[in-house]
């Protein structure tokens, strides 16, 4: 029982190149999100899904798009990177007890 | 719209020492309320939560949290702290179930320091 993982753990980027994080939950929770965490920001919002086939904006989810195909996956995508997008970003599922993946580190130059 | 506030950005505490770190929420009803750790490089784990019922609840590590409706607080509370806790320390809450709008809103964080 892995719990959340995400691929990659870290990357860096080029503004205006783009790349796809991956989530993936073993638990069969409904609900799954994406935050970044910035810091003194704690953790905001970016988009979430309240299940296989839904998605919904967040707090912050401008410059990010998201597809839930399967339930246990939610894909997080920058289609053109740029320096304000450098950011730790977690994925959990849940919904009310939400258990976080390890994060992946993300740098844009 | 809900929010969390961690009025303590640093704190340092001495190894042994008490340890209460404060959360306050601003709701119209009693949300849901989490405290979760989060250690250098990690994710966060979840400390405890308290849903309904006893006021004061107990997590892992030692940790606990008293709910206070009149305060709207839900402070964090350690007995004897080790080194081994220093982390950042977070609050969120979650509005009680509403068809798709559970999300957590998250305090911005406390560090903990410990010194020998």
């Amino acid at each position: 029982n892995a719990g959340v993982t995400q691929t990659p753990k870290f990357r860096v980027l080029k503004t205006g190149q783009s790349m796809t994080l991956l989530c993936a939950q073993d638990m069969n929770h409904e609900y799954m999100y994406w935050y970044r965490q910035d810091p003194g920001m704690g953790l905001r919002l970016i988009h979430y899904s309240v299940g296989e086939g839904t998605t919904a904006k967040g707090e912050v989810p401008d410059g990010y798009n998201v597809s839930r195909l399967k339930k246990q996956n939610f894909l997080l995508g920058l289609e053109s990177a740029a320096p304000s997008q450098t950011s730790v970003y977690f994925c959990a599922s849940g919904p009310y007890e939400q258990y976080f993946g390890p994060g992946t580190r993300l740098t844009v130059t | 719209a809900q929010s969390v506030t961690q009025p303590d950005i640093h704190i340092t505490v001495s190894e042994g020492a008490s340890l209460e770190l404060r959360c306050n929420y601003s709701y119209g009803a009693t949300p849901y309320l989490f405290w979760y750790v989060q250690s250098p490089g990690q994710g966060l784990q979840l400390l405890l939560k308290y849903f309904s019922g006893d006021t004061l609840v107990q997590g892992i590590k030692g940790f606990e949290a008293e709910f206070k409706r009149s305060q709207s607080s839900f402070n964090l509370r350690k007995p004897s702290v080790h080194w081994s806790d220093a982390a950042e320390y977070f609050c969120a809450v979650v509005a009680r179930p509403n068809f798709g709008n559970e999300k957590l809103t998250f305090g911005t964080g406390t560090r903990l320091t410990i010194i020998p």
